[in-house]
């Protein structure tokens, strides 16, 4: 069994700042890591994934996440955060082969970016 | 169409009612899979399919849900005498591939609501 758990259901920053919104997971295997955004009425938009090879992942929109199998933890960055960012951020597991697409996502973290 | 199209957007019913939620995915896309977005329980799996058979069906809640897939194209969520805790935004997603490297693009959803 896997999961996601994040850290904080509300995260607010100011316009400029570091993001950084936190993801831990529990997998009996190897696991593929992801980032999705979904802005209001929208639907799931992937940022990043790990799957294997370089723990540091770059995304879209200037996020990159770092997989830290010691610490089994997944957490999503910026340097510089930008009203735009403003939108509800999910972190997913899941294992390969055919079980790819069977995501397990965490609750959830709204992201407010303030002027 | 360009991404993985979702109807209706929203849907009310009353509670008893049976509802068909469709999605249309990207074309070519072989794999679809159907996840619930709920207050209470957030992004919970569904069902998935790879052509028009479903290897794993096992997150369906009860026996009133069901879903198929034909021409390897459209499929259709059907719930059977709604209850109050159906309401939720369901997501329909597809992949090219089913293996390690297939991304889900996820539709708009289609909000559902019971009274």
């Amino acid at each position: 069994a896997q999961s996601v758990t994040q850290l904080g259901s509300h995260v607010s920053v100011s316009e400029g700042a570091l993001v950084l919104l936190r993801c831990n997971y529990s997998s009996s295997v190897p696991p593929y890591l992801f980032w999705y955004v979904q802005y209001p009425n929208q639907g799931l938009q992937l940022l990043l994934k790990y799957t294997t090879g370089a723990t540091l992942v770059k995304g879209i929109n200037g996020f990159e996440a770092e997989f830290k199998k010691s610490e089994t933890s997944f957490h999503l960055t910026k340097p510089s955060a930008h009203m735009s960012d403003a939108a509800e951020y999910f972190c997913a597991i899941t294992t390969g082969g055919t079980s790819y697409g069977k995501l397990t996502f965490g609750q959830g973290t709204i992201l407010t970016v303030h002027p | 169409g360009a991404g993985v199209s979702q109807s209706p957007s929203n849907k009310v019913t009353e509670k008893g009612k049976d509802v068909e939620l469709r999605c249309d995915p990207i074309s070519g896309h072989t794999a679809l899979y159907w996840y619930r977005q709920s207050l209470g329980q957030g992004l919970e799996f569904l069902i998935y399919f790879q052509g028009n058979s479903a290897p794993d069906k096992s997150g369906l809640p009860s026996d009133r849900f069901s879903a198929e897939r034909t021409g390897g194209s459209v499929s259709t969520l059907t719930i059977q005498r709604t209850q109050q805790e159906d309401s939720a935004v369901y997501l329909c997603a597809s992949s090219f591939v089913t293996g390690n490297t297939g991304e889900l693009f996820f539709g708009e959803g289609s909000r559902l609501t019971v009274l």
